[in-house]
């Protein structure tokens, strides 16, 4: 199916952990973004890529790792996931040159 | 990117047209005001974006005023499925990253 998809859309995990949040885009959109937003607040960028291999950090880049091999593909991982990781987080992606970014539908993470 | 300021929350009758008001007075001449709107627990969803001019699609229309220091997004006849956050957001079409800054928005009510 075309668009961008998360995965898991759940996830449950224990403190120590490392977990990785998956994001597949299928329109081979340049830029790829991965967003957190913790209950009752906005969105807060933490890392962004502008191509395969180029990432950079957003505002809240501590505590996560991110790799862009595939222009397709952009992981998320918790080295070491702990309670304040615990929100929902959005990958997006856009061709770039100003046009709309395009949300997947979120993975809700609970760090216990 | 310039910030924004729009009103936590505002209400809406169903049917009647919904005027959101977003405050940019620090804007540059080459920043675009972009609105996207959050349905509860869904991703971000792109809705319109514009410089100078007016815009209008299928789902609203942009105003800007002529200083370009505010802007106000109005959905023509709002349904209950338009209750959302929205976010005003405003950047350069082509800024490093082309990454989205989001603010607190404004959580809309369309009330029967």
């Amino acid at each position: 199916d075309a668009g961008i998809t998360q995965s898991p859309r759940y996830k449950i995990t224990e403190t120590g952990r490392q977990v990785t949040l998956m994001c597949h885009q299928t329109w081979s959109h340049s830029y790829m973004f991965w967003y957190r937003q913790d209950l009752g607040h906005g969105l807060r960028l933490i890392y962004y890529s502008a191509a395969a291999d180029i990432t950079d950090k957003g505002e809240v880049p501590d505590g996560y790792v991110v790799s862009r091999s595939k222009t397709e593909n952009f992981p998320l991982t918790l080295e070491s996931a702990t309670r304040s990781q615990t929100s929902v987080y959005f990958c997006a992606s856009t061709p770039g040159q100003g046009t709309e970014a395009f949300f997947g539908q979120g993975t809700r993470l609970t760090v216990v | 990117d310039a910030k924004t300021t729009q009103p936590p929350s505002m209400d809406c009758a169903e049917g009647r047209a919904a005027n959101l008001p977003c405050n940019h007075s620090t804007i540059s001449g080459n920043e675009y005001v972009y609105w996207y709107r959050q349905i509860h627990s869904q991703g971000p969803q792109y809705i319109i974006h514009g410089l100078k001019n007016n815009e209008t699609n299928e789902m609203a229309s942009l105003i800007i005023t002529e200083d370009r220091k505010s802007s106000t997004l109005i959905l023509p006849h709002a349904t209950l499925r338009d209750t959302a956050v929205y976010y005003c957001i405003v950047r350069v079409a082509h800024s490093a990253g082309n990454m989205l800054t989001f603010g607190g928005g404004t959580r809309l009510m369309v009330k029967p």
